[in-house]
């Protein structure tokens, strides 16, 4: 079945340490996305990508690098520039960006505690 | 820009009642409108989605919304809860060619 890999599901990492979240996707879409959850604030967009090579930032970006070599796959490092990293992280991909049947789908997310 | 408002944090209801969550939202076309279901530690689940034709749409798990342009609302609604319909609920909106705006979200309780 086609769908997308979050790992892991929870990660444990020491203030000032970078850390990358893996994000794999067989659904052929060209379209990737990352979000960060937090408790009553819904799902804020940190990058998006809209084909490989290339990427945007969303709402909150900074802090968050991305990479999209392959169609694939759109890992997030987040840096120790990121003042208040520990939150849940969520990817998700669409066909491509903003229409109607294009609708995302998402991960089952990593959850990131940094003490 | 566009937006989404859901004006209910969380709501309680009793196994078997009816159930009713709003979604408002704020754009000067019409927009694309989806409802996403979160169960703990999750992912999102699309439950339906609209954006034009029958207002009325229905999606899975029972689930059915219906869009009314004079009041900006897409609400979600239900007949009869269940217990296993406990979870997270987030209304997005968006436009042709952009990406979406969630919500905060609602969380419904179930009571036996």
């Amino acid at each position: 079945d086609g769908g997308i890999t979050q790992s892991p599901k929870y990660l444990f990492r020491k203030e000032g340490q970078n850390v990358t979240l893996s994000c794999e996707q067989n659904l052929n879409h060209d379209a990737m996305y990352w979000y960060r959850q937090d408790p009553g604030q819904g799902l804020r967009l940190i990058y998006y990508s809209q084909i490989v090579n290339d990427f945007q930032k969303g709402d909150i970006a900074e802090g968050y690098s991305v990479s999209r070599e392959k169609k694939e796959s759109f890992p997030l490092t987040v840096t120790s520039a990121q003042k208040n990293p520990t939150a849940f992280y969520l990817c998700a991909s669409s066909l491509i960006v903003g229409t109607y049947n294009s609708p995302l789908h998402f991960g089952n997310g990593t959850r990131l505690t940094v003490t | 820009a566009q937006s989404v408002t859901q004006p209910d944090i969380h709501i309680t209801v009793s196994e078997g009642a009816s159930l009713e969550l709003r979604c408002n939202y704020s754009y000067g076309a019409t927009p694309y409108l989806f409802w996403y279901v979160q169960s703990p530690g999750q992912g999102l689940q699309l439950l339906l989605k609209y954006f034009s034709g029958d207002t009325l749409v229905q999606g899975i798990k029972g689930f059915e919304a219906e869009f009314k342009r004079s009041q900006s609302s897409f609400n979600l609604r239900k007949p009869s809860v269940h217990w296993s319909d406990a979870a997270e609920y987030f209304c997005a909106v968006g436009t042709s060619g952009s990406r979406l705006t969630f919500g905060e979200g609602t969380q419904l309780t179930v009571n036996p």
